[in-house]
């Protein structure tokens, strides 16, 4: 069963469009997360967020959100999408915020922006 | 320049090698992490070093925490082309509410 679950695995689509990512986990966790992972495998974070705080990487643009329908979901929205947002996007989980636990994470959704 | 650096980004090496992948910092980190991550999947959890000057050895590979908190380093001893993977390292600076990753290395081990 899988821990951590993302789709769409592979996500094209043109310049302006909208577009979300779904995440799902059933481990439990309390606090999920949003990675950019970009052509040169760098892995940045892009929000952080459990049920009562969302942390926001303030490099993140706005047309950039996250939405949590309960505790086990935390999906990215991407408004007017960009050339430059084509990246691998992970999302991941962990019981608490960081301080030291493991991190859990999906297997990731490609998205190429034309 | 990332707050996480790591050397060498690329290492290519014949099985049955050492090797030392190093990540540094100029700032303090409360923990450090190692993932390894390969083609088509999400990071995967090594270890994770808390106490400056900490030793974690997992089969193959030992993992060092500066005394500083500042920089960790990851050994592998014998290198099997299994061990083939983007290394990361990961870590919660101490002061604020930020994690990072390292740029990663890229491993390659040939049979």
């Amino acid at each position: 069963d899988t821990a951590v679950s993302q789709t769409p695995k592979y996500l094209v689509t043109q310049m302006g469009n909208d577009k979300s990512i779904k995440c799902e986990q059933n481990l439990g966790h309390d606090t999920m997360y949003w990675y950019k992972q970009d052509s040169k495998k760098f892995l940045k974070i892009m929000f952080s967020y459990n049920n009562k705080e969302l942390i926001i990487n303030e490099t993140v643009p706005n047309r950039f959100s996250p939405k949590s329908p309960d505790k086990a979901h935390l999906n990215l929205h991407i408004n007017s999408l960009e050339l430059g947002d084509s990246a691998v996007y992970f999302c991941a989980s962990s019981p608490l915020w960081f301080s030291g636990n493991e991190q859990y994470f999906g297997p990731g959704t490609r998205l190429t922006v034309t | 320049t990332q707050l996480l650096e790591q050397s060498p980004q690329f290492l290519s090496i014949q099985e049955g090698e050492n090797l030392t992948v190093y990540c540094n910092s100029s700032s303090v980190f409360s923990s450090l992490q190692w993932y390894r991550q390969e083609p088509g999947e999400g990071p995967v959890l090594l270890v994770t070093v808390v106490t400056g000057g900490e030793v974690k050895k997992l089969k193959r590979l030992t993992f060092q925490f500066g005394d500083a908190r500042k920089d960790s380093s990851l050994h592998i001893t014998a290198a099997q082309p299994g061990d083939t993977g983007l290394y990361l390292c990961a870590g919660e600076r101490i002061t604020g509410n930020q994690f990072y990753f390292g740029t990663g290395t890229s491993l390659t081990v040939i049979p």
